[in-house]
């Protein structure tokens, strides 16, 4: 197993540009999070899915967009890039609530 | 909303001496879970512990759930450089919330 993945590795943005994140889990895990994790500091919730096209918004949602049409895959979308969102982003999956999470290596990510 | 406080923010030990870090809640948790993040890393599971008072250990790791389940500490026996990385607690109320994380270093 592959685990989580994530693509790209790294990316550079200028301020409106947009791009997608992308994840995918071979676990079978029904459970998937974005986290956004700045500098010095945690993981905040930025979006989650329970299972195949059901996505709620967590703590920082604003100027991102989630998708879940497979069980594997849960892209983020940030559409109007902005300095703000200059941030290490993580996709974590679990099979349960309360389970361990399973984390993807992240995706640098800083717009200027 | 719940909230989760993780002390120190930072701690610089030399090797051999011991390390800890505290977590608490706002909030009652149902759970509380430990990773770990080595520097450029991912979080990465240690442990969860569920039940009030519960005390477990892996090597030289000691962890422990508060009698009231709003606190837990993370104990390191004997720190070597391999220990170095972020400690996260992360706390299930009604979600999962992450602390913001020890960082610790180590001096050989």
């Amino acid at each position: 197993n592959a685990g989580v993945t994530q693509t790209p590795k790294f990316r550079i943005l200028k301020i409106g540009q947009s791009m997608t994140l992308q994840c995918t889990q071979d676990m079978n895990h029904n459970y998937m999070y974005w986290y956004r994790q700045d500098p010095g500091m945690g993981l905040k919730l930025i979006y989650y899915s329970v299972g195949a096209g059901i996505t709620d918004k967590g703590e920082v949602p604003n100027g991102y967009n989630v998708s879940r049409s497979t069980t594997e895959d849960f892209p983020l979308r940030l559409e109007l890039a902005a300095p703000s969102q200059t941030s290490v982003y993580f996709c974590a999956s679990t099979m349960q609530i309360y389970n361990e999470q399973f984390f993807g290596p992240g995706t640098r990510l800083t717009v200027l | 909303g719940q909230q989760v406080m993780q002390i120190p923010q930072y701690q610089h030990v030399q090797e051999g001496e011991d390390f800890t870090t505290y977590c608490n809640s706002s909030t009652t948790l149902s759970n509380i879970q430990w990773y770990k993040q080595r520097p450029g890393g991912h979080p990465v599971f240690l442990i969860q512990l569920v039940k009030s008072g519960e005390v477990k250990k892996q090597k030289r790791l000691t962890f422990q759930f508060g009698e009231a389940k709003k606190n837990s500490s993370l104990h390191i026996t004997a720190t070597q450089t391999t220990d170095v990385g972020t400690y996260f607690c992360a706390g299930y109320g009604n979600k999962l919330v992450f602390g913001a994380g020890t960082i610790l270093r180590v001096k050989s």
